[in-house]
């Protein structure tokens, strides 16, 4: 049940653009993102809901296509301090609510 | 700033020992989870614990493990006999509205 998340690894210059993929085997009733640098927690982004729902926070954004079962989280204008580890986690139809299946990460770096 | 404080923030331990971890709610939660992650992996649920009551557990989480609210206040996480495979950072988290937030951590190793 655990989603999957692509790519593994992105790098960035400061200013550039990135997109971050999570899709899962099964159906989806939230998806949740969150960001984790070395040695810390997770911290929450934000969470989708609905299909075709949107968010966005500061420039980060994400939007979710519950038919595809995907979800897609958007940085642009990328900053230095957006560089961590983007981890995107499920709650799945069918599995106790609250419960998070969480993907294997999207390594970000950003360079000036 | 977390809603939740863990002790402790590391803890060294040998094989075979016991370990308790502990998780501080500021505010009144109820709903609470126990997740844990290998350096450099996935973050992994254990257990979710709501109303002071097991609500659901992982495969990981085997009679090694056992959760409790032993005062109403703290919220603990026991591992009874540790193996090196234990070694990991292990975060609590509470329930916002929909959301769950993650406390500090408590990094384990067993050696």
């Amino acid at each position: 049940q655990q989603p999957v998340q692509s790519p593994q690894a992105v790098i960035l210059r400061e200013g550039e653009d990135a997109v971050i993929n999570c899709s899962s085997s099964k159906a989806l009733y939230s998806v949740h993102w969150y960001r984790q640098k070395h040695g810390e927690a997770p911290v929450f982004l934000m969470i989708l809901l609905k299909g075709g729902e949107q968010k966005g926070h500061e420039k980060i954004s994400a939007s979710f296509n519950e038919k595809k079962q995907q979800s897609s989280l958007y940085l642009t204008a990328s900053q230095l301090s957006y560089s961590g580890t983007y981890f995107c986690g499920t709650e799945t139809r069918g599995s106790t609510l609250g419960r998070l299946y969480f993907g294997r990460g999207t390594q970000l770096t950003v360079w000036p | 700033e977390p809603e939740v404080t863990q002790t402790p923030s590391h803890q060294v331990t040998q094989m075979g020992q016991e370990v308790i971890l502990r998780c501080v709610p500021i505010s009144n939660h109820l709903y609470f989870y126990w997740y844990r992650q290998i350096l450099g992996q996935k973050v992994e649920f254990l257990v979710s614990f709501y109303n002071n009551e097991i609500s659901e557990k992982s495969e990981i989480f085997d009679d090694q493990f056992s959760v409790e609210r032993p005062d109403g206040s703290n919220f603990t996480l026991k591992i009874r006999s540790t193996k090196l495979e234990d070694s990991a950072m292990y975060f609590c988290a509470y329930q916002g509205y929909n959301e769950q937030f993650f406390g500090p951590g408590t990094r384990l190793t067993v050696l």
